[in-house]
């Protein structure tokens, strides 16, 4: 069964610094890899989508990665601001939903981060 | 103005109580999801629907149960069966990619209702 781990669980630092968060999976045979970011109570926001055959997606000062073979993503954060203090979650989409049908994604437990002003 | 919607925003269940949860997309996709969300926790899958009339259970599908009679709207339901109901319930919806084909399929999020029970 596939199992998504994020680390660190929470993350506090100064504005303006560069920042990763770390997620891997139990099973490499994955479709793609979502990146959502959460603010208290709201529902998700969909920040950056990899399929599996990419290495990264960019958007702004967002970077992910992805290394399917070690079961490992990233997502890199530049110049932090205030704004991006929210939860980040990592969710990934199984490979034999690529045979059709539209599979759930399966989550980790997310990365609380917070960016002091 | 395209997007999920989920009513309530907040809802109140009394013990042996069967509440109904909606979710309404107009962007046009075929597949929508319902997760729950404990805190603290990731999102669990509860059930799915690929297109109208048909569903599969998720992970943690007892307890709820679902229909999809129209494209745009997928209601769950929360039965006196499921035990420990209170949390916060997330639809998604997304395309539906044919088998060969390639493409985004990335999903969208509604606001969330947050059930608790009294």
């Amino acid at each position: 069964k596939q199992e998504v781990t994020q680390i660190p669980a929470a993350l506090s630092v100064p504005e303006g610094e560069n920042l990763v968060l770390n997620c891997s999976f139990t099973d490499s045979a994955i479709y793609n890899l979502q990146w959502f970011r959460q603010d208290p109570g709201k529902g998700l926001t969909s920040l950056l989508l990899i399929q599996s055959s990419q290495r990264e997606q960019t958007s702004g000062r967002l970077n992910a990665s992805l290394d399917k073979s070690s079961g490992r993503s990233t997502l890199y954060i530049a110049a932090s601001q205030p704004g991006d203090s929210a939860t980040y979650l990592c969710a990934v989409r199984p490979a034999v939903y690529s045979g059709g049908g539209a599979d759930g994604l399966t989550f980790g437990k997310g990365t609380h981060l917070i960016i002091q002003p | 103005d395209g997007g999920i919607t989920q009513s309530p925003k907040y809802l109140f269940r009394k013990e042996g109580q069967n509440v109904t949860l909606s979710c309404e997309q107009n962007l046009n996709h075929d597949a929508m999801y319902w997760y729950r969300q404990d805190p603290g926790q990731g999102l669990r899958l509860i059930y799915y629907s690929q297109i109208v009339n048909d569903f599969q259970k998720g992970d943690i599908a007892e307890g709820y149960s679902v229909s999809r009679e129209k494209k745009e709207s997928f209601p769950l339901t929360v039965t006196s069966a499921q035990k420990n109901p209170t949390a916060f319930y997330l639809c998604a919806s997304s395309i539906m990619l044919l088998a060969g084909t390639s493409g985004s399929d990335e999903q969208f999020f509604g606001p969330g209702t947050r059930l608790t029970v009294l």
